[in-house]
C-alpha cells in the first residue's frame, strides 16, 4: 500500500460529457503526476503539479486540465470526452526537490466513455 | 521524442525458471530508470537505478543499468506463480519538470 488514494474507482460517461478524477498524495509528498494507461499500453504522462502549479505536460490537448490544492491533493478534469479517453487514469505522488524521484502510484480510476 | 522499448512483450515460463526482462531507452536529460510491477491496477515500485553497473537486489529480483549502452535488465530467479504480472520500465527525465516515460511492459506468466 502506497498511501496514494484515488476516487472514484470506476466511472462510465458518454461522449461530450465532462469528468473530474481525484487523487490524495502520500504523506510527506509535494508533487502529483497524472498518467493515462490505455489497454495493453504503458502509462502515458499527462501532467505534473508541484506547489499548486502545472510543472510539465505531456502530449495531451488542453481539454485535459488539473488542479493541486494546498494539502497536495489533486484533480484531473477532462472536458468534451471522446471514446479514446477510455482508459485507466493513474496518479502518482513523489517528493520533488529532495532527490525523491520515485513516484508511488494510486490504484487508478477506470473510465469508460460510451 | 523520449522512447522506452521493452522486450519481450510477453513471456510464459514454469515455476522455478529464471527470466531476464530487457529495457532500452532514448531520452533527453536522463535522470533515473525505474522498474514497476503491475498486477491489477496500481504499478508497484521495485527499483530505481541512477548509476551504471551497480546491481540492485531485492530477494529474487535484481536489476542493473548500463548508461553507456542505454539499457537495463530485470532478473527474476526461481520464479513463482505470484510473479505473474506486467513489468513496466520507466525512465525519469527532465530538469525541474521531471517526468516518467514508460515502455509498453512485459507480460510475465508463470505456470505451476
Amino acid at each position: 500500500e502506497t498511501g496514494v488514494t484515488q476516487s472514484p474507482t470506476h466511472l462510465i460517461k458518454t461522449r461530450g460529457q465532462q469528468v473530474t478524477l481525484r487523487c490524495s498524495s502520500q504523506s510527506g509528498h509535494n508533487t502529483v503526476s497524472w498518467y493515462q494507461q490505455a489497454l495493453g499500453q504503458g502509462p502515458q504522462f499527462i501532467f505534473q503539479y508541484y506547489r499548486e502549479e502545472e510543472n510539465g505536460r505531456g502530449n495531451f490537448p488542453p481539454r485535459f486540465s488539473g488542479l493541486q490544492f494546498p494539502n497536495y491533493s489533486s484533480e484531473l478534469n477532462v472536458n468534451a470526452l471522446e471514446l479514446d479517453d477510455s482508459a485507466l487514469y493513474l496518479c502518482a505522488s513523489s517528493r520533488l526537490g529532495q532527490g525523491g524521484e520515485t513516484q508511488y502510484f494510486g490504484p487508478g480510476t477506470r473510465l469508460l466513455v460510451l | 521524442e523520449d522512447k522506452v522499448v521493452q522486450s519481450p512483450l510477453s513471456l510464459v515460463v514454469h515455476e522455478g525458471d529464471t527470466v531476464t526482462l530487457n529495457c532500452s531507452y532514448e531520452v533527453t536529460n536522463f535522470r533515473s530508470l525505474l522498474w514497476y510491477k503491475q498486477e491489477k491496477k496500481a504499478p508497484t515500485f521495485l527499483f530505481m537505478l541512477t548509476s551504471s553497473g551497480i546491481e540492485k537486489k531485492s530477494g529474487r529480483l535484481s536489476s542493473i543499468l548500463d548508461k553507456k549502452e542505454l539499457f537495463s535488465i530485470l532478473n527474476i530467479t526461481a520464479t513463482q506463480t505470484g510473479d505473474s504480472a506486467v513489468y513496466l520500465c520507466a525512465v525519469g527525465s527532465g530538469g525541474s519538470n521531471y517526468k516518467l516515460t514508460f515502455g509498453k511492459g512485459t507480460l510475465l506468466t508463470v505456470n505451476p
